[in-house]
């Protein structure tokens, strides 16, 4: 079965740290570029980072630049969101997907469920 | 405010047939493949049409996507009340180098 599962969000405070996990399974993890996608509450999905089949390639939104770094490890089928610096309006439902093909930038066929990452005080 | 202009609400009553526009520029959806998103709050988002107008199996037919210059369409027909989902459309963008997804359309089935 072909599936993405997130884990590792939590409530954390203001300028702190976070690290997010996708475990993959059911499909070759090392074919396919992958993607973190976040919701913030009451707004629309918002991209936030690529990362490429061997992890040499790697681009972000304007809003994560500096603060966080995706990163993956193909032999244990994983991929990694280091946040750091949080803030407030980073709070969002934190999605990793799957690109359909080894087509740079294709769809995204596959989402995990999401795991939540709140940041307050 | 998104690249990509999607309208906020679409609404049609069963079996009726809606279109949901997405417009953008030629450094996204002029120059890239567009790709639709059906997403129901606290599930995951659900691939609907890929290329502009593939539907990856499973999708039914009532679905179907086009793409124009640097505009894109999504039409769903014999609308159901299981549409009502907000919808994204999405496309990379080569100026900026990143993926850009509209702001969203929530589809109300009346």
């Amino acid at each position: 079965q072909v599936q993405l599962v997130e884990s590792g969000g939590g409530v954390v405070q203001p300028g702190r740290s976070l690290r997010l996990s996708c475990a993959a399974s059911g499909f070759t993890f090392s074919r396919h570029g992958m993607h973190w996608v976040r919701q913030a509450p009451g707004k629309g999905l918002e991209w936030v980072a690529v990362i490429s089949i061997d992890g040499s390639i790697k681009y972000y939104a304007e809003s994560v630049k500096g603060r966080f770094t995706i990163s993956r490890d193909n032999s244990k089928n994983r991929l990694f969101l280091q946040m750091n610096s949080l803030r407030a309006e980073d709070t969002a439902v934190y999605y990793c997907a799957r690109e359909m093909t080894t087509v740079p930038h294709d769809a995204f066929d596959i989402w995990g469920q999401g795991t939540m990452v709140s940041v307050s005080s | 405010q998104s690249v990509l202009t999607q309208p906020p609400s679409a609404s049609g009553t069963p079996g009726q047939r809606v279109t949901i526009s997405c417009s953008g520029s030629s450094s996204n959806i002029g120059s890239n493949t567009v790709s639709w998103y059906q997403h129901l709050p606290g599930t995951a988002p659900k691939l609907l049409i890929y290329n502009n107008n593939q539907r990856p199996s499973g999708v039914p037919d009532r679905f179907s996507g086009s793409k124009s210059g640097t505009s894109a369409s999504l039409a769903i027909s014999g609308l159901q009340s299981d549409d009502e989902a907000d919808y994204y459309c999405a496309a990379w963008d080569d100026s900026l180098n990143v993926v850009v997804f509209g702001g969203g359309t929530k589809l109300t089935v009346l």
